[in-house]
């Protein structure tokens, strides 16, 4: 198993474009979170999936995100009309806990995408 | 609505002085409290996790973190930290609000002067 793999790493685009992350997570993972992280800021949660089922999005997130996970497999984050302040890095986690299980929730996380808007 | 706080943002320290970071986080629920930490170029990575039990747990080299539920407290410390302990430390909350959510702290960035 590779980790969790992030596609592209690096995005640099124009305001108004749309962007498609792509995230692939462990294998066996059945939750699968999406995370922004800007310049002196921890990660900002923005949504997450138990298998394909999403389950909670931030209400920070606008319209113009989306996130999917078809198959609960690999998950797509878009942003439409893209602005200059949706500049930030993109992190995709990935964790196994059952629905109703103890324990510990642990995060892996991927590498990142970082977007550039222009 | 909950939150994290990392008391401090930058923090510089010689090889083997010893190391406390603050951590307090704001929910009244079952939480489970974690350290984690990103080094120069790479990912994010789990130092230590709090579940249940004994509130000291232990981590990854030489790290420990103490849970006071009563301060909603979950501070990491290090006796004697190294040059390689550079890096960014992320202090990160789950709460059950349905589901399983992970909220983070802004960071403490460490510096370890060799």
């Amino acid at each position: 198993d590779t980790g969790v793999s992030q596609n592209p790493r690096h995005k640099i685009t124009k305001r108004g474009q749309n962007v498609t992350f792509r995230c692939d997570p462990i294998s066996e993972h059945n939750r699968l979170y999406w995370y922004r992280q800007t310049l002196g800021q921890g990660p900002e949660f923005l949504t997450y999936f138990q298998n394909e089922a999403q389950l909670e999005k931030s209400r920070l997130l606008s319209d113009r995100f989306s996130a999917e996970r078809p198959k609960g497999s690999f998950s797509t984050l878009e942003i439409q009309r893209t602005e200059q302040g949706d500049s930030a890095m993109y992190l995709c986690a990935s964790s196994f806990l059952r629905q109703g299980a103890l324990g510990a929730n642990v995060l892996t996380f991927g590498a990142g995408s970082r977007l550039t808007v222009l | 609505a909950q939150s994290v706080s990392q008391h401090n943002h930058h923090v510089i320290l010689s090889e083997a002085a010893s190391l406390e970071l603050g951590c307090n986080y704001s929910y009244g629920g079952t939480v489970n409290l974690f350290w984690y930490v990103q080094y120069p170029g790479q990912h994010l990575q789990l130092l230590l996790k709090y579940f249940s039990g004994d509130p000291l747990v232990k981590g990854i080299k030489g790290f420990e973190a103490e849970f006071i539920k009563s301060k909603f407290s979950f501070n990491l410390r290090k006796p004697s930290v190294q040059w390689s302990d550079t890096a960014e430390y992320f202090c990160a909350v789950t709460v059950n609000t349905g589901g399983f959510k992970t909220i983070f702290g802004a960071g403490t960035r460490l510096f370890v002067k060799a």
